[in-house]
């Protein structure tokens, strides 16, 4: 079965500078698909970013990043130059390619320091 | 607005009645998944549609709980004699089926407390 873990439940960064969340999961396959969502408070939750597992290049969307290591099963977002609207609930998520259900990981409250 | 919506937002009730929620998803989209958020963890997946057919139901699914999408467009969610442990946030998500790593885009989802 496929897990997904956040082992960082709160995190928190200054406004403007750079924080790294952390996730890992567990899965036997080879091609799946992962993906950062964001959950404001009392909002929808929206995609930040995703990433194939067949590319090795890191996913990039402006100023949210990712470090994908397959062979660790790991994949962290970063989030550069810091806003306070990214102060959030983000979830890491796992898809299966084939499969139409996300896993995801429990999450991870960042809190932006003004 | 063209996103997903979800009504009611917000559901109180007691324990042993029906509720039922309603979801619209973007209006292209033909697959539609519903999820349940509890409190402190991640959204866990119920059931999804492709179109009107329910191709996929999750083992959190319990007898209680029903999914229907008759036209192919908006979709219910009903529990019969709610429990506590019913109280969650419910999220509908749609997408196309096409491309392959297609995007799920949420609602705002139904928060549900069961008294």
């Amino acid at each position: 079965a496929q897990t997904v873990t956040q082992s960082q439940p709160e995190m928190s960064v200054q406004e403007a500078e750079t924080v790294t969340l952390s996730c890992t999961y567990d899965t036997s396959e080879s091609d799946y698909y992962l993906f950062w969502y964001k959950q404001p408070p009392s909002r929808q939750m929206i995609l930040v970013i995703r990433q194939e597992a067949y590319k090795q290049q890191n996913a990039t969307e402006n100023r949210f990043s990712v470090n994908f290591q397959k062979a660790a099963k790991s994949f962290s977002l970063k989030i550069s130059d810091s806003q306070l609207g990214d102060a959030a609930m983000y979830f890491c998520a796992y898809r299966r390619v084939g499969a139409n259900n996300l896993f995801f990981g429990t999450g991870t409250r960042l809190t932006v320091i003004p | 607005d063209t996103g997903v919506s979800q009504d009611p937002r917000h559901k109180i009730t007691k324990r042993g009645q029906n509720v039922t929620f309603r979801c619209d998803p973007i209006s292209e989209h033909n697959r539609l998944y519903w999820y349940r958020q509890t409190l402190g963890q991640g959204p866990e997946f119920l059931t999804y549609f492709q179109n009107e057919a329910q191709l996929e139901k999750s083992r959190l699914l319990s007898d209680r709980f029903s999914a229907e999408r008759p036209k192919g467009s908006f979709s219910t969610l009903e529990i019969q004699r709610t429990e506590q442990g019913d109280s969650a946030m419910y999220l509908c998500a749609s997408s196309l089926s096409r491309p392959v790593e297609n995007e799920q885009f949420f609602g705002p989802g139904t928060r549900l407390t069961v008294l």
